[in-house]
């Protein structure tokens, strides 16, 4: 299965508070997994990502946590702001079989309102 | 940093006119993509190429095609444009090899067929 679920689809969290996005997946091929961030009126760039043969990485207030038993990765916001207001996209890789080259799949995205 | 740029930020478009979104990268990058994002279904894939003059079908290729005469440059073209490719259209691109997973993305076409 080449799909990534993303949930929930919309998430309103309060100033200070932690915000979790989940992730799943069925291809045991995936072997990168990466977070974006879109802001209105931008194109979605690439926040944090991690590879399966590690279970979290943290970078500032992001986390990723990885469960690769349970096919399942989620992204934590740590002392959310205001200014993390915008859609996340979670995102799978995997090498396709011709060229060595490279494909993400992506989730549907959540969009995320951080309350002052 | 990396820029991608896209031709135009708004366009609008009658149903049936030829439709031509460009998109640039300036940093040697080897991979161009095209998405359309539409609320609730997130991103879409096109097209993209992995080489100059080579292109591959993306998941939604129906009435679009593309072109990549240089590196540096990927075009999305709707033949014959209709109601429903209005939408946010996003270019992206991304190195070779290890770092083809990093995708860039530009600010994207909104793009409005009347």
């Amino acid at each position: 299965q080449q799909q990534v679920k993303q949930s929930p689809q919309s998430l309103i969290v309060q100033k200070g508070g932690i915000s979790i996005i989940n992730c799943a997946y069925e291809n045991t091929a995936f072997d990168y997994f990466p977070w974006y961030q879109q802001f209105p009126g931008k194109g979605p760039a690439l926040l944090i990502a991690i590879r399966p043969d590690v279970s979290e990485k943290k970078e500032g207030r992001f986390t990723i946590s990885f469960n690769k038993s349970a096919k399942q990765f989620s992204l934590h916001i740590m002392d959310s702001q205001p200014g993390d207001s915008a859609t996340y996209f979670c995102a799978a890789g995997y090498i396709r079989n011709a060229g060595n080259n490279r494909k993400l799949i992506w989730g549907l995205g959540t969009s995320l309102a951080v309350n002052p | 940093d990396v820029k991608v740029t896209q031709s135009s930020r708004y366009l609008v478009k009658r149903t049936g006119e030829k439709v031509f979104l460009e998109c640039v990268q300036d940093m040697d990058h080897e991979n161009m993509f095209w998405y359309r994002q539409d609320p609730g279904l997130g991103l879409r894939l096109i097209y993209f190429s992995y080489d100059v003059k080579m292109k591959e079908k993306g998941d939604i290729p129906e009435g679009y095609s593309v072109s990549r005469e240089k590196k540096e440059r990927f075009s999305l073209i709707l033949e014959s444009a209709s109601t429903n490719q209005t939408s946010m259209y996003l270019c992206a691109s991304s190195p070779g090899n290890a770092g083809a997973y990093e995708q860039y993305f530009g600010p994207g076409t909104r793009l409005t067929v009347t």
